[in-house]
């Protein structure tokens, strides 16, 4: 299996950009998760769906983001208007929604907002 | 505010000593456990999950939970320079929350 897979890896732009990210999970999954990471607030939970649907939203920072999962092997996190604040390693993760609730990171995106 | 807390460190073992990781967490009703370890510039991987109270053992890794006291530990035995890392913490009750690390520093 390719494991969890995000693009770009790398992201460079200027505030007032849109920024969209992209992650397909590992076939046969359920479950994907975006985390941003930051060296002072650390891994952060943003969204969560589940078979598609969105089930946690609470750790969207604000309305400038915004994550869509248009079908199972497939999903985007936008961010519109970009911020220097925003800079973070963005990372995308899946897992079979077992008890076990393993998850599977993508290797990120590592996004800088000038 | 659900919280999962662990010192940053770091956290400095010499080569074939035994690491010692702990965590702490504020939500009594979490129930699923899990060490994540993150080479630097990397993506967090699990090495160890644990749901009941005692410890597991998985190789050199023995992971130990006492819901009790709310406190989750790794242990990392015979420690080697490969185990240099920055271990994540995490705890889940209806989501999954992460703690920010201790990183580990294993000395040849």
């Amino acid at each position: 299996d390719a494991g969890v897979i995000q693009s770009p890896r790398h992201e460079v732009t200027e505030m007032g950009q849109e920024v969209t990210l992209r992650c397909k999970p590992i076939s046969g999954h359920n479950s994907l998760f975006w985390y941003r990471q930051t060296m002072m607030r650390g891994l952060e939970l943003l969204i969560y769906f589940n078979n598609n649907v969105p089930i946690d939203d609470s750790g969207m920072p604000e309305d400038r983001f915004s994550a869509k999962m248009p079908n199972a092997s497939f999903s985007t996190l936008k961010i519109q208007p970009s911020e220097p604040r925003d800079s973070a390693v963005y990372f995308c993760a899946s897992s079979s929604g077992t008890r076990e609730e393993t998850q599977y990171f993508g290797p990120g995106t590592r996004l800088l907002v000038l | 505010q659900k919280e999962v807390e662990q010192n940053s460190g770091p956290l400095s073992v010499p080569e074939g000593a035994i690491a010692s990781l702990n965590c702490t967490y504020s939500d009594r009703g979490s129930q699923s456990f899990f060490w994540y370890r993150q080479y630097s510039g990397k993506s967090p991987e699990l090495i160890m999950s644990i749901y009941s109270n005692g410890d597991k053992e998985d190789g050199r890794f023995t992971a130990q939970l006492n819901k009790a006291s709310q406190y989750v530990s790794l242990l990392i035995r015979d420690s080697q320079p490969s185990d240099s890392a920055t271990y994540l913490c995490a705890v889940r009750d209806d989501k999954i929350i992460f703690g920010k690390g201790t990183r580990l520093h294993i000395l040849p």
